[in-house]
């Protein structure tokens, strides 16, 4: 156990909706990363958070958008869903903006 | 685009034989680390290796980190069915908005019992 929790595990929507997935770090942890990894690929950086603040942005689509609340939890909104949306969505965590990440188990994001 | 890119994409092996993966990457770091998935599941943590370190070792495993070239390399010893899974490299990569994290594409791992 990593100690970063996401919730849901698994979300069947169909295509034009919008998900929220959620994320909480590790205790003490004040950043927050996002990842998208498709079928069989690498993992995609879409954004990263410090203490609340956006610190990094990768490949991030304007359809989705995420924030670090002040309890240190994070979201990440997806919406006007697409097929190629489907995806497991990782959220990791780490002491600083550097350094070892702990990753969830991730959400399983599938858009029929 | 990914920043680093691990090479083999596959590797097939047979219990008890080492297995050696690379990693290119194409800008300056910070660390470079690498990282296991099973398959569906969350990447564990397994080595770190920081910009002015050359080599390090953690039980099974021996990476080490080039930088006049922008690679690294994981050899896992002594390999066992257990290991078989995805191995990522992961640069920890400063940029002028903040450090970026970025994974390569992976090298599948499979140890034959």
């Amino acid at each position: 156990d990593s100690g970063v929790t996401q919730t849901p595990k698994h979300l069947i929507t169909a295509t034009g909706q919008r998900v929220t997935l959620r994320c909480s770090p590790r205790s003490g942890d004040l950043s927050v990363y996002w990842y998208q990894q498709s079928l069989d690929q690498g993992l995609q950086f879409l954004i990263q958070y410090y203490n609340g603040e956006e610190r990094a942005k990768g490949n991030i689509l304007e359809r989705f958008s995420a924030q670090q609340f002040p309890d240190l939890h994070s979201e990440l909104n997806l919406s006007s869903l697409e097929l190629g949306d489907s995806a497991l969505y990782f959220c990791a965590s780490s002491v600083q903006f550097s350094g070892q990440a702990f990753f969830g188990q991730g959400t399983r994001l599938t858009v029929v | 685009s990914q920043q680093g890119e691990e090479d083999p994409q596959a590797l097939s092996i047979q219990e008890g034989e080492n297995a050696t993966m690379n990693c290119s990457y194409k800008t300056s770091i910070n660390n470079l680390q690498w990282y296991r998935q099973n398959s569906g599941r969350g990447l564990v943590h397994l080595i770190l290796i920081r910009s002015n370190e050359r080599e390090k070792h953690s039980g099974r495993l021996r990476v080490t980190l080039d930088t006049s070239k922008k690679s690294s390399s994981l050899l896992i010893t002594a390999s066992r069915a257990a290991d078989t899974a995805s191995y990522f490299c992961a640069t920890d990569t400063p940029s002028n908005t903040g450090n970026q994290f970025y994974f390569g594409t992976g090298t599948s791992l499979t140890v034959i019992p």
